[in-house]
């Protein structure tokens, strides 16, 4: 089955500390693993996508990078701004256009 | 380039009440999903209509129902609503089944009492 782990559950920063969110997954022929930033209340809002091991992709202050195992996305001098839930989601060959999703990160930068 | 769009915004039933939620996808796309996401948790997979036919379905009770018009667009269905049916209802398009990335709308915060 299909599975996603996503860690910590929460972190607190100060602006400009950089860190790591982690997310874990075990599926049945990744076809796309996917990062979304949620906002309180609102839809999640796309960020990446990655599909083989070895990818990196960047936007911003946000690095998103892909292992056969795990994803990592990489916050480098974070805002307050940035503050959001950051969500892991994979699609499996065996479930195509199926997201299964981690329980998400809750991220919080303090000024 | 318009987004992802839902209506309504939120409202509020009664259980045993039954409720239909509303989504147009985003320009361009004909796929659509259901995710139903509870306070706290990732979004659930309910289902995915693409061709105005249910593709895909989630852990979901028949309670859960939907329909793609020849627009794209697409309604969920719930009846006899139950106090866990509370959360917010996200709808997300993409193009086609064999384009992965889904864009999701601001969702409906639905409450039962």
């Amino acid at each position: 089955e299909d599975q996603v782990t996503q860690s910590p559950e929460a972190l607190r920063l100060q602006e400009g500390e950089s860190s790591s969110l982690n997310c874990s997954y075990t599926v049945s022929g990744l076809r796309g693993l996917f990062w979304y930033r949620q906002d309180p209340g609102k839809g999640p809002e796309f960020l990446f996508t990655l599909y083989s091991a070895g990818e990196e992709k960047e936007k911003e202050r946000l690095k998103a990078t892909l292992t056969k195992k795990e994803s990592f996305l990489h916050i480098t001098a974070p805002k307050p701004e940035d503050s959001a839930t950051y969500l892991c989601a994979v699609d499996g060959s065996s479930n195509t256009g199926k997201l299964i999703f981690g329980q998400g990160t809750t991220l919080q930068v303090k000024p | 380039d318009a987004g992802v769009t839902q209506s309504p915004t939120h409202l509020i039933k009664t259980r045993g009440q039954q409720v239909t939620l509303r989504c147009s996808p985003k320009s361009g796309h004909d796929t659509v999903s259901w995710y139903q996401q509870a306070l706290g948790q990732g979004p659930q997979f309910i289902f995915q209509y693409y061709e105005e036919e249910e593709r895909q379905r989630g852990n979901f009770p028949d309670r859960f129902s939907g329909h793609q018009f020849p627009n794209y667009s697409s309604e969920l269905n719930v009846n006899a609503l139950l106090l866990g049916d509370s959360a917010l209802y996200l709808c997300a398009s993409s193009l086609g089944l064999r384009e992965e990335t889904q864009y999701f709308g601001p969702g409906t915060r639905l409450l039962v009492l």
